[in-house]
């Protein structure tokens, strides 16, 4: 499975978009970026997947750049409950491996 | 329509003990997963279950052994607890592995354990 790098912590300001960076360079093909989100040691809750195109769901969206070398995950109107840490993910599809690999993801504070 | 169920929440054990972790799923899913998650860190996988009776080795097995019941159960057991697993554990599910993709993973709450 490819690895991914994310900053440890961002701010936003409530209300505002927050814009969750993460890099995967060696992307391979066929896999695809999920993000999930944990919220104070919550299990972690799937946000949203995609593999090329950008996509977008009723929590946020994933703009995927053409390379594929990278994405940002959306949250288009942060709010106080947005503050969690975000974690992406390059998930492996090998037969029998349907795991996913962790880091430490993004640390968000939504500032009121 | 609870999804994943852990039990117990919380639990405190005596360095030796031994101890099952429970979990259930009630979305009919295929595999089944258990994660660690020590303070400030990611989640790691100790063991999963691809399908009913299949069980395989995660990232960090050592200490740990877990049964597939069945389609819905899949435990976790401690042999002998030390402190070094001390964590959070979390259990998960998800639709069976295949080389397409778009199955994403459902997590339970959570399980608190200190050994001490």
């Amino acid at each position: 499975d490819a690895k991914t790098t994310q900053p440890p912590s961002m701010d936003c300001a409530e209300g505002r978009a927050a814009n969750l960076p993460c890099n995967h360079s060696t992307i391979s093909g066929n896999e695809y970026v999920y993000w999930y989100r944990q919220i104070h040691s919550q299990g972690p809750q799937y946000i949203i997947h995609g593999l090329k195109n950008n996509e977008t769901n009723e929590m946020a969206s994933l703009i995927i750049t053409e390379d594929r070398k990278s994405s940002t995950l959306i949250l288009p109107h942060a709010t106080l409950r947005d503050t969690a840490v975000y974690y992406c993910i390059v998930r492996g599809h090998q037969t029998g491996a349907n795991n996913l690999f962790f880091g430490t993801g993004t640390r968000l504070t939504v500032i009121p | 329509n609870a999804g994943v169920t852990q039990t117990p929440k919380f639990q405190v054990l005596k360095t030796g003990q031994s101890m099952t972790l429970q979990c259930a799923q009630d979305m009919n899913h295929n595999s089944m997963y258990w994660y660690r998650q020590d303070p400030g860190m990611g989640l790691r996988l100790i063991y999963y279950s691809a399908s009913e009776g299949t069980t395989d080795k995660g990232e960090v097995p050592n200490g740990y052994n877990v049964s597939r019941l069945n389609k819905r159960e899949f435990s976790l057991r401690l042999e002998s607890a030390a402190p070094s697993q001390t964590s959070v554990y979390f259990c998960a599910s998800s639709e069976a592995p295949t080389a397409s993709s778009g199955n994403t993973i459902y997590f339970g709450e959570g399980s608190w354990l200190t050994v001490v």
